[in-house]
């Protein structure tokens, strides 16, 4: 059964605009998102996390949302850029330090 | 220095070799991770060593077998591999010893094929 899914295996958008990639888990004790970006043949790349005591956390082009009550989570690239194109997985942890990936996205920024 | 580096890049055996992978980052980090990767899946953790001592271990089979003679190396020993177990081997690591809630570092991974 998976605990945190990316239930979109791709998303396409024209460049300059936004692209949101969403993120859905059901482990009510999941305090710790992550997000990563990855590019064919390297490994994943941290991208930007958020606690669960907040609600938004901003990094530049990258904002990451988390609705507790609707357990979902969301990446926005803003504006969004042809290096951007890559397959980006959400992650979950607990307090029992394991982690819990997403199938992953697969994002294509238009030029 | 910020980075972890993975060596072999690419490595195939077959099912009677031994081989090692190897896994390094000078970051200070106390918290060190295997997964692997097969192909358009997520990373799947294998273990942790937390202070260079194993601190989790996700049910993997004996015939990976990990070591850490340090605390800025990390080992993985393959021994009696099977053709499934062909997957991009990745390494990470993390500053601090909460290791649900801190950063992970990876390295560029392993391709490995066994034959």
């Amino acid at each position: 059964d998976q605990q945190v899914k990316q239930n979109s295996p791709s998303l396409s958008v024209q460049e300059g605009r936004i692209s949101i990639l969403n993120c859905d888990y059901t482990n009510s004790m999941f305090d710790y998102f992550l997000w990563y970006k990855k590019y064919p043949a390297e490994g994943p790349t941290f991208l930007i996390s958020i606690s669960s005591i907040k609600d938004k956390n901003e990094d530049g082009r990258f904002t990451v949302f988390l609705n507790k009550s609707a357990k979902h989570l969301s990446l926005h690239i803003v504006p969004s850029q042809p290096g951007d194109s890559a397959v980006y997985f959400c992650a979950a942890t607990d307090n029992f330090n394991k982690f819990y990936f997403g199938s992953g996205t697969k994002l294509n920024v238009k030029p | 220095d910020t980075e972890v580096t993975q060596t072999p890049k690419h490595l195939v055996m077959g099912m009677t070799n031994k081989k090692s992978l190897k896994c390094e980052q000078h970051m200070g980090h106390r918290a060190m991770y295997w997964y692997k990767q097969k192909a358009k899946k997520p990373p799947e953790l294998m273990f942790v060593y937390s202070y260079e001592k194993l601190s989790i271990n996700e049910s993997v089979p004996s015939r990976f077998s990990p070591e850490c003679p340090n605390s800025s190396l990390l080992n993985l020993h393959l021994h009696a591999l099977q053709p499934e177990d062909s997957a991009l081997y990745l390494c990470a690591s993390s500053q601090g010893d909460r290791i649900s809630t801190d950063t992970q570092y990876f390295g560029p991974g392993t391709r490995l094929t066994v034959l």
